[in-house]
């Protein structure tokens, strides 16, 4: 149990395009998801806390205009990065927690490449 | 202020020799900790939760504990498929949901 899934897993775009994100729990709802971001041989980065039915909390630095939260249901988080450049090149990676627990459990990950 | 540290940051062992991983914490209050493991360019699998000093948890030849400081992730008689990052992760109390992650050990089992 516990299957947390993301789509795309790997995406390509130009400077300047928008870019969505989809995070789903699959066997579970989830009140609260994470996202992530993580640069090469550095651990996960928080950028933000999505609550269903609820904005987002960003975490310090993360601009909150650029990367558009959404959760819209118990089992749907997205993430769209809003004219994206090349520094915002990464992989994303989002979880879902399971309230009974405390436990997050991760998505696979989607490694955004910007040209 | 709040800090998790692991150790080493990386470990290299031969396949079948039994070793640790270290993570320690200085929280104000702790509600869980995590353990995860992270292969290259996927996303963390979630191995454990514990939640208390004193609590142990098994899964095939990993055995995660806990003290009021720190937490061991035993690996015994490891293999080569082992080899991966492993992180460790706190809940603090207090009606917290986001975690505090560790840099992680990265292991490799050398066949």
């Amino acid at each position: 149990g516990a299957v947390v899934s993301q789509h795309p897993s790997r995406v390509i775009c130009k400077s300047g395009t928008s870019v969505k994100i989809e995070c789903r729990s699959l066997d579970f709802q989830a009140t609260t998801m994470f996202w992530y971001r993580q640069f090469p041989k550095q651990s996960l980065m928080l950028m933000a806390t999505s609550n269903e039915g609820s904005k987002a909390t960003y975490e310090q630095g993360v601009e909150k205009d650029k990367f558009l939260i959404n959760h819209a249901s118990l089992t749907l988080s997205t993430l769209t990065v809003t004219s994206a450049h090349p520094e915002d090149s990464s992989f994303y990676i989002c979880s879902a927690r399971v309230e009974q627990t405390d436990t997050q459990y991760f998505g696979p990950g989607t490694r955004l490449t910007v040209l | 202020e709040d800090q998790v540290t692991q150790s080493p940051e990386a470990l290299r062992l031969q396949e079948g020799e039994s070793s640790s991983l270290n993570c320690s914490y200085t929280v104000s209050g702790l509600r869980g900790l995590f353990w995860y493991r992270q292969d290259p360019g996927k996303g963390p699998e979630f191995l454990f939760t514990l939640y208390s000093a004193g609590e142990e948890k098994e899964k095939e030849r990993l055995k995660a504990t806990l003290t009021k400081k720190e937490s061991f992730l035993h690996i015994t008689a490891p293999k080569p498929e082992d080899s991966a990052t492993y992180l460790c992760a706190v809940l603090l109390s207090g009606g917290y949901q986001k975690v505090t992650f560790g840099t992680g050990t990265k292991l490799q089992v050398i066949p």
